[in-house]
């Protein structure tokens, strides 16, 4: 079975511009939650969305929003990019909207020139 | 907000010796979780705690949850050259993880 899958891999954009990252979760599984990583650091909670509706946000600008689609694939938008942007931007989707059992993408790697 | 406190930052292993990592909090957590994350790939799920004072194990590894519910630690026995990577504690805080800034296994040569 597929795990969960990320698009795309690598991402260069500049400041100013807007990025949509997408995700597909394992199959059967109803909620995406977003982390972004910064070098050297542990992920930071972004959103969660579970059968579509957004059930928690992390303490992240307005110019990040997300989605999910009626089949549980989720994209995750950043307006108006930064520098600081720069990340690896991680999906991780489970059945339930519980934590424990989150897996994991390999991450889309945002540079912002 | 909460935050995790892991330590050592950076450690070098010899194949064979057991190794061990710990996690602090100022916050209680009622889950703490324990991953590994390799170059290029997201964080893989180790292990995962859910009561105060359990210790459960996973192969070579084993982790406990402190008592306090503030803390958490992870060990890994007899070390082989793939245990290097970044290990992660994590807490549980409603529906999102929060997690400490890792702990970087390397090889020594």
């Amino acid at each position: 079975d597929a795990g969960v899958t990320q698009s795309p891999t690598h991402l260069i954009k500049t400041r100013g511009q807007q990025v949509t990252l997408r995700c597909s979760p394992i199959s059967g599984h109803k909620s995406v939650s977003w982390y972004q990583q910064v070098l050297g650091q542990g992920p930071q909670f972004i959103f969660q969305y579970y059968e579509k509706e957004e059930r928690g946000r992390g303490n992240f600008p307005d110019r990040f929003s997300a989605r999910q689609f009626p089949n549980y694939s989720s994209e995750l938008n950043v307006n108006a990019l930064l520098l600081g942007d720069s990340a690896l931007y991680l999906c991780a989707s489970s059945f339930s909207p519980g934590v424990e059992k989150l897996f994991f993408g390999s991450g889309t790697q945002l540079s912002v020139l | 907000g909460q935050q995790l406190n892991q330590s050592p930052q950076s450690m070098f292993i010899q194949e064979g010796e057991d190794v061990s990592m710990n996690c602090t909090s100022s916050s209680i957590f009622n889950t703490w979780l324990w991953y590994k994350q390799d170059p290029g790939e997201g964080p893989v799920l180790l292990i995962a705690l859910y009561k105060a004072g359990e210790l459960t194990s996973n192969g070579r590894l084993t982790a406990q949850f402190g008592i306090t519910r503030k803390d958490s630690f992870l060990n890994i026995s007899a070390s082989i050259p793939s245990d290097v990577g970044i290990y992660f504690c994590a807490g549980q805080y409603g529906n999102k993880l929060v997690f400490g800034a890792g702990t970087i296994l390397r090889v020594k040569s």
